[in-house]
């Protein structure tokens, strides 16, 4: 089955710098890949996404790159602020209809 | 959005009792529901997938006869934990799909089991 490969575990930057995590998959079948947001004690957030057919897709500040011939995909956040500490899951899915795979999550503090 | 609902949030109950979960899509029907399950500061683990009017397909690991599943209606998915320990303390979550062509998966809020 998939597994997805998540780094760092914790990220603590400073209000304003950027902030980049990473995600390798096992299968190359995979062709979904979502980035979720979770704050303590509450659901995952959806925050974007991308299909195995684009490469790179932004929104505002977040932005995701997806490299299929490496199997790895990045959420990039620019000018990042204290709102944005939460944890992170990147996840895969092989194909519709199947389950959302999900990395271990990375703890992303940003200090004013 | 879509919006999925989970009942209860927070549930605390003794050793040996059952507990069941309600997950609902309440604004669009779920063809399938997927049941996760977080321990403290740990990622999402998948527990089963239902569709509905089928039998649930967990994943390897999870006592089938443990998690009970149903998927009675297109609305409407229910976790029953038999038989609770408290090594069954956890949080779990719900999350709905609607049809095949669809790629966003909606979580509930989940449910806090805390088994003493």
């Amino acid at each position: 089955g998939e597994n997805v490969e998540q780094h760092p575990s914790t990220l603590s930057v400073q209000e304003g710098d950027s902030a980049v995590i990473k995600c390798t998959y096992s299968d190359s079948a995979s062709n979904y890949f979502p980035w979720y947001k979770q704050e303590l004690g509450k659901r995952p957030q959806l925050i974007i996404d991308i299909r195995s057919n684009v490469g790179e897709k932004k929104d505002q500040r977040i932005a995701v790159t997806l490299n299929k011939t490496a199997k790895h995909f990045s959420l990039h956040i620019t000018e990042t602020q204290p709102e944005d500490s939460a944890v992170y899951f990147c996840a895969a899915r092989l194909q519709a209809g199947t389950a959302l795979i999900f990395g271990k999550g990375t703890t992303l503090s940003v200090s004013s | 959005g879509a919006v999925v609902s989970q009942h209860p949030s927070r549930v605390i109950c003794k050793s040996g009792t059952s507990v069941k979960i309600e997950c609902r899509s309440l604004d669009f029907q779920a063809t399938t529901m997927f049941w996760y399950r977080q321990f403290p500061k740990q990622s999402l683990m998948l527990m089963a997938t239902s569709n509905e009017g089928s039998k649930a397909t967990y994943e390897q690991g999870v006592e089938k006869d443990k998690f009970l599943i149903n998927h009675a209606s297109l609305t409407l998915s229910t976790l029953t934990v038999t038989s609770a320990h408290p090594e069954d303390s956890s949080f779990y979550i719900c999350s709905a799909r609607a049809d095949t062509s669809t790629d966003t998966q909606y979580f509930g809020p989940g449910t806090r089991l805390t088994v003493l």
